[in-house]
């Protein structure tokens, strides 16, 4: 099976700050790649899906990119309500797997 | 309004048997392919299962594979998850959600609220 390594699994950025994590799959994967946001106490919400759409509603601050197995996930400028677990999942074939997940909080 | 509302989570013994249901509503539920997915406390989210749309093909994680049992009643807007032979592992907050195209494997737009499994003696 296909595993989803993701890094860092959690960073400390100010509000403002340009963040980037990434997510590497062990066997390539096109782009059948999602970012997901996980706030606090709360369902998981799909931000990108297709490695770098945009789902409808997102802010733009939010970007995806990557191909095969190497993606990333930027938020332009960090705001409080970004503070969240973000998780990656393939979706290529199944098992649809998730990474681990980068943890989001505000210094 | 689509929604996805989960039910069935209790607290089991281990080795114990649970039957979980997801009603769908406010969509075409037998034109898409159907997941469980769980979360255990303070963890990550794990995949779990799936149904295709017809219920003719499923797919499990390994952790669960011959001790689960996904299906679905498309007459009844309803997905269901049978658990058996329940280990203290199996403790989490179970999510329903859907692909979110019905002609290919796609991310998942839609998720239940969860419904949480206690395995615990």
């Amino acid at each position: 099976d296909i595993q989803m390594t993701q890094s860092p699994s959690s960073l400390s950025a100010s509000v403002g700050d340009r963040v980037t994590f990434t997510c590497r799959a062990s066997q390539g994967i096109s782009n059948y790649l999602a970012w997901y946001q996980q706030k606090p106490g709360k369902v998981p919400k799909l931000l990108i899906y297709a490695a770098s759409t945009l789902q409808s509603g997102v802010p733009s601050r939010f970007s995806g990119s990557g191909s095969g197995t190497d993606f990333t996930l930027t938020i332009s400028a960090l705001q409080p309500e970004d503070v969240a677990t973000y998780y990656c999942q393939k979706y290529n074939s199944a098992p649809r797997t998730f990474g681990q997940g980068t943890k989001v909080e505000i210094k | 309004e689509v929604q996805l509302v989960e039910s069935g989570g209790v607290v089991v013994q281990p080795g114990g048997s649970l039957r979980l249901s997801c009603a769908a509503s406010g969509f075409t539920f037998d034109d898409y392919t159907m997941h469980w997915v769980r979360q255990a406390p303070g963890k990550g989210l794990e995949w779990v299962s799936l149904v295709s749309w017809d219920g003719d093909n499923t797919y499990y994680a390994d952790s669960v594979e011959g001790r689960f049992i996904i299906s679905r009643d498309n007459s009844r807007n309803s997905l269901y998850l049978q658990m058996n032979s329940l280990k203290t592992e199996d403790t989490a907050l179970y999510f329903c959600t859907k692909d979110m195209s019905s002609s290919a494997w796609s991310a998942f737009n839609i998720w239940g609220q969860g419904t949480m499994v206690t395995v615990s003696s």
